[in-house]
């Protein structure tokens, strides 16, 4: 049973350009959540995701970014115009759909580099 | 909202020796959970230990416990016996009992993390 795979593991994006950040859950886990982590910080919650639905949006840039969730296919985190600042490991979560769950598991990340 | 905070940026063990790792959270909620997450060099997130809010018994894996005080908002993390592998990153994190609709709730709050060092 394959982990959370997130590809790819290290992005290099010029300033403007798009970065497109894909997540595929762990088998049987409809349940996406999207995490950034800047440089000697901790991990900081972006966006909760099930199938086709965005549950929780909170922690979301209100411009250029963007998640999704479809019904196939992975999780793709989506940022447009990217700048300086937008440089972080970005981390993918899933979990089955139960409120029982007692643990999500995480992928290893991207680094996105914006030069 | 729910705040995580480690005061301790860096900690050094010697091999074979206990260290304790601090941790404090804020809530208004009664019903939550509490994780220490290990961070080494490779960047993936792996679970150290879990806490129900509603158990009193502190946790405990194999040579990682808790010691956690409901009252006091605090939530420790001890590595007994420390090996050089225990070397990494480790963050406490906060989680909701609250259950979305539609079920599944691990919506994370984190701290900014303890850099361990174990020396040999």
């Amino acid at each position: 049973n394959a982990g959370v795979m997130q590809n790819p593991r290290h992005l290099v994006r010029r300033r403007g350009q798009e970065a497109r950040l894909r997540c595929s859950p762990m088998k049987g886990h409809s349940h996406v959540y999207w995490y950034r982590q800047l440089p000697e910080e901790g991990l900081k919650f972006m966006v909760y995701l099930q199938k086709e639905n965005i549950i929780d949006e909170s922690g979301m840039p209100k411009e250029r970014f963007s998640a999704e969730f479809p019904k196939e296919g992975p999780s793709i985190l989506r940022i447009q115009q990217v700048v300086r600042g937008d440089s972080a490991a970005y981390f993918c979560a899933s979990s089955p759909p139960s409120s029982m769950a007692t643990e999500a598991f995480f992928g290893q990340g991207t680094r996105l580099t914006v030069v | 909202a729910q705040t995580v905070t480690q005061s301790q940026p860096e900690m050094s063990v010697q091999e074979a020796e206990t260290v304790t790792l601090s941790c404090t959270y804020d809530t208004s909620e009664s019903d939550y959970y509490l994780f220490w997450y290990k961070q080494p060099p490779s960047r993936q997130m792996i679970l150290v230990i879990r806490q129900e809010a509603y158990k009193q018994q502190n946790a405990t894996e194999n040579r990682f416990s808790v010691n956690f005080q409901k009252a006091a908002k605090s939530f420790s993390l001890k590595i007994s016996d420390s090996q050089l592998g225990d070397a990494a990153m480790y963050f406490c994190a906060y989680r909701s009992g609250r259950v979305y609709s539609g079920g599944s709730n691990y919506k994370l709050t984190f701290g900014k993390g303890t850099l361990l060092t174990v020396n040999p």
